[in-house]
């Protein structure tokens, strides 16, 4: 059970370029997000999706976008990539909406804009 | 402001000592959640605590939520190196769950052979 998976693991970009970072998960959850990790700031969160076809915004969306056409897949968009941006990224998924319930993690993409 | 403060921010102690960690908030919360974090990988939970003044046990590990459900300790007995990485509570503000977690800043444990 591969679980939540995310490519790339690393990745450079330029100042302007843009790139799409991607994740996919195979328990067939309907709820997956998008967060950020910078140092010592903990984990924040970008964009959740309760369903294919449906994306909202987090707390830091500004400069992302998100897609979610089918229940695996949810990627995260960096059109006109930011030294701000400069962070490691988590896509998560649970089964269900509930604030009880376990959210599995994948590795982790850490993106340097320079 | 944080909505999750944790604390200490960073530790390290010898294996075999005992430590607890905190995260505290002024909001009431239906849940909370604790997760490690090991270097290169993604948050792994630990335990959800739902039930204020509830003690969970896992192994060398006993979490607490707070009778008023504001605040959550992490106790760990007989430190090991392996207990090693970044612990982070989370919870979600608006006690629903779809729309995500806030994480505290978390604590970094490092256990010293």
């Amino acid at each position: 059970n591969a679980g939540v998976t995310q490519t790339p693991k690393f990745r450079i970009l330029k100042i302007g370029q843009s790139m799409t970072l991607q994740c996919t998960q195979d328990m067939n959850h309907n709820y997956m997000y998008w967060y950020r990790q910078d140092p010592g700031m903990g984990l924040k969160l970008i964009y959740y999706s309760v369903g294919a076809g449906i994306t909202d915004k987090g707390e830091v969306p500004n400069g992302y976008n998100v897609s979610r056409s089918t229940t695996e897949d949810f990627p995260l968009r960096l059109e006109l990539a930011a030294p701000s941006q400069t962070s490691v990224y988590f896509c998560a998924s649970s089964k269900q909406g509930i604030s009880n319930q376990p959210q599995h993690f994948g590795d982790g993409t850490r993106l340097s804009i320079l | 402001t944080q909505l999750l403060e944790q604390s200490p921010q960073f530790l390290s102690i010898q294996e075999g000592e005992n430590l607890t960690v905190y995260c505290n908030s002024s909001s009431v919360f239906s849940s909370l959640q604790w997760y490690r974090q090991e270097p290169g990988e993604g948050p792994v939970l630990l335990v959800t605590v739902v039930t204020g003044g509830e003690v969970k046990k896992l192994k060398r590990l006993t979490f607490q939520f707070g009778d008023a459900r504001k605040d959550s300790s992490l106790h760990i007995t007989a430190a090991q190196p392996g207990d090693t990485g970044l612990y982070l509570c989370a919870a979600n503000p608006t006690g629903g769950g779809a729309d995500g977690l806030t994480f505290g800043k978390g604590t970094h444990l490092i256990i010293q052979p």
